[in-house]
Order: C-alpha cells, then structure tokens, then sequence
C-alpha cells in the first residue's frame, strides 16, 4: 500500500460541475501539498496544509490530520482546470523528502 | 520572482554523449531538486543540495552527476545514458521553513530522449 493514496485516478466532468479529489495518507506529516501539472510538464504548488482549510479563487483545499484525509474542490469548473492533480505530503520523519500520490487526471469537457 | 528556470526544454542525446541540465531560481532560495518522471508517474527525488552541499542523493546511478556550483545554480550532467533513463527531469527549489512547511518551487522541466 502507498504512503499517500488519491482517489479517483481519472475524473471527466462537465464544464460548471463542483469537483473534489481525495487524498488520503498512513504517516504522520508536518504538511500536504496540493500540486498541479498541466500537460507540457510543469508543476504549480496549489496549496501547502498543516491544518484546516484552504481557498484561493475556485480552489479549496481542506484537510483533517485525525482521520489522515485531505480534499481538493473545485468550484465552477473550466476546461482550463484539466490537468494532473498531485497530493504530496512530507513526513516528519522524511528530511526534504515529498512523498507524492499517483496524481489525478482531470478533464474538463465544455 | 517566483520562477524557477530550466535549460534547455527538450534533449535529445544518443547513449554515447555528454550533456548538461541546467536550473537557476533568483528567490533566495537554499534547497534545491531534481525529480526524475516517467510518463503517467508522479516525480520521483534524485537529489537535494541544501546551502551548495549534496545533501541527498536517492542511490542514484553515477551517470548522473549532479552540481551546485552556487546558491542559484543546480546543473545535472549525464553521461553514458540509457533509453530507460528518457523522462522528464524537473528542477525544484524551497526555502527553509519551521517545521518542514516550506513550498517548493518547480521548473519547466527537460524532456530527455536516449536514443
């Protein structure tokens, strides 16, 4: 079983739907990060997570350190939101280390 | 300046050449990264200099030879590659932070081909 598992693995939706991907991990961490990667290859760090609750634009990450589990949302989606979603987490026990979920494929359709 | 700048965007080079990586972040930042990805994979660590020192190296083979000649610099030379290695390498760079809660910052990355 991977560290750090995220759920669905592919997602289609509808231009306007809500989204929400899940991540879920089995070690203690000292912080998760929602990543995104769009097709040509490079990757923008959504969100950084200690604790609660995240928002910047239609993105809203949450997470809860008792039960291990952190969502990413989308609200009003776009076909511009299509893209990989990556959940990283660093372990305390980890050094510099990411820890990196097998990401999300995302399409949104128009 | 939030960039982190990789050179060049796409390499092609046969098992037999010499060729550099190149990454340059101007955030002051002290940590820096590669990550090697495979296609419909997540980033897999290679290296991290932090303050200009190796500081981890994930049992990397040795013809991949990473350096950070200074603190905006990190440069990953190759040599004696092979197909398998073909990937997406991607440059990262972090500043110190309490607690581990710092961001990391990545390129553009490089599209490497071994033929």
């Amino acid at each position: 079983k991977n560290e750090v598992e995220q759920s669905p693995q592919n997602l289609t939706a509808q231009e306007g739907e809500f989204i929400t991907i899940n991540c879920s991990y089995s070690v203690g961490i000292s912080a998760l990060h929602w990543l995104q990667q769009h097709p040509g290859g490079g990757i923008v760090s959504l969100f950084m997570l200690s604790s609660g609750k995240k928002k910047h634009g239609r993105l809203i990450a949450t997470i809860n350190i008792q039960e291990k589990h952190s969502s990413l949302h989308i609200t009003a989606s776009h076909p511009r939101d299509s893209a990989v979603y990556i959940c990283a987490v660093r372990s305390r026990t980890s050094g510099s280390r990411l820890t990196f979920g097998e990401g999300t494929q995302l399409t949104v359709n128009p | 300046d939030t960039e982190v700048t990789q050179t060049p965007k796409h390499l092609v080079m046969g098992m037999t050449n010499k060729k550099s990586l190149k990454c340059e972040q101007h955030m002051g930042h002290r940590a820096m990264y590669w990550y090697k990805q495979k296609a419909k994979k997540p980033p897999e660590l290679m290296f991290v200099y932090s303050y200009e020192k190796l500081s981890i190296n994930e049992s990397v083979p040795s013809r991949f030879s990473p350096e950070c000649p200074n603190s905006s610099l990190l440069n990953l030379h190759l040599h004696a590659l092979q197909p398998e290695d073909s990937a997406l390498y991607l440059c990262a760079s972090s500043q110190e932070a309490p607690g581990g809660k710092e961001t990391q910052y990545f390129g553009p990355g490089t599209r490497l081909l071994v033929l």
